[in-house]
């Protein structure tokens, strides 16, 4: 089972910017957050990760809370482009095979 | 894009079938798996590889099989198809090294329907 809540589903203006919510309030202390997104039936994208400080990217900002039980997603400029689901995932760095995709956000951006 | 190739991109067999996806890359990387993606599951770990000969099992590795006798190519076997697993398969790599340590990049997918 995924270790993550996120919504289902969430609108966004194009141009806007998108914050795309996560929940992981089991989280342990070597484990890291991961984003990806899937645009669709094409294979998951990465996006962006990050321990306890914030990152970013040419793609995204991530912003971890100081309890790590949460983070946002946020794409600054969003593009009809983005419009995909996108997955937090949390695991431990070196764990190969413990990706646990859940279900995601629909994130729709709307003209 | 990570150089990763599925083939065939589609595919339609019956049950009882044999039948085997493969997954090619141009990158080099160490670590290879194979996944599912149905609706209302995400995607699930079916198998890795974790180096020429080298594979474990995942999530739901039931009814499937894997072999690695290359570092570029990592195929999945279906002995005998099901309609159970009918789904669509994607292939991703990664690597134990380098500022993208372990990240994961995701072929393009196989479609598959068992009949």
């Amino acid at each position: 089972d995924a270790k993550t809540t996120q919504p289902p589903s969430m609108d966004c203006a194009e141009g806007r910017a998108a914050n795309l919510p996560c929940n992981h309030s089991t989280i342990s202390g070597n484990e890291y957050v991961y984003w990806y997104r899937q645009i669709h039936s094409q294979g998951p994208q990465y996006i962006i990760h990050g321990l306890k400080n914030n990152e970013t990217n040419e793609m995204a900002s991530l912003i971890i809370t100081e309890d790590r039980k949460s983070s946002t997603l946020i794409l600054p400029h969003a593009t009809l482009r983005d419009t995909a689901v996108y997955y937090c995932i949390v695991r431990a760095r070196y764990n190969n095979n413990d990706m646990r995709f859940g279900a995601g956000t629909r994130l729709t951006v709307k003209p | 894009d990570a150089g990763i190739t599925q083939s065939p991109r589609h595919k339609v067999t019956e049950t009882g079938t044999p039948v085997t996806l493969r997954c090619h890359q141009t990158e080099n990387h160490r670590y290879m798996y194979w996944y599912r993606q149905d609706p209302g599951h995400g995607l699930r770990l079916i198998h890795y590889s974790y180096g020429v000969k080298d594979t474990d099992k995942g999530e739901v590795s039931d009814g499937y099989s894997v072999s690695r006798s290359k570092t570029e190519d990592f195929l999945l076997t279906l002995e005998s198809a099901t309609s159970s697993q009918t789904s669509v398969y994607f292939c991703a790599i990664s690597d134990d090294s380098g500022s993208l340590y372990n990240e994961q990049f995701f072929g393009p997918g196989t479609r598959l329907t068992v009949l």
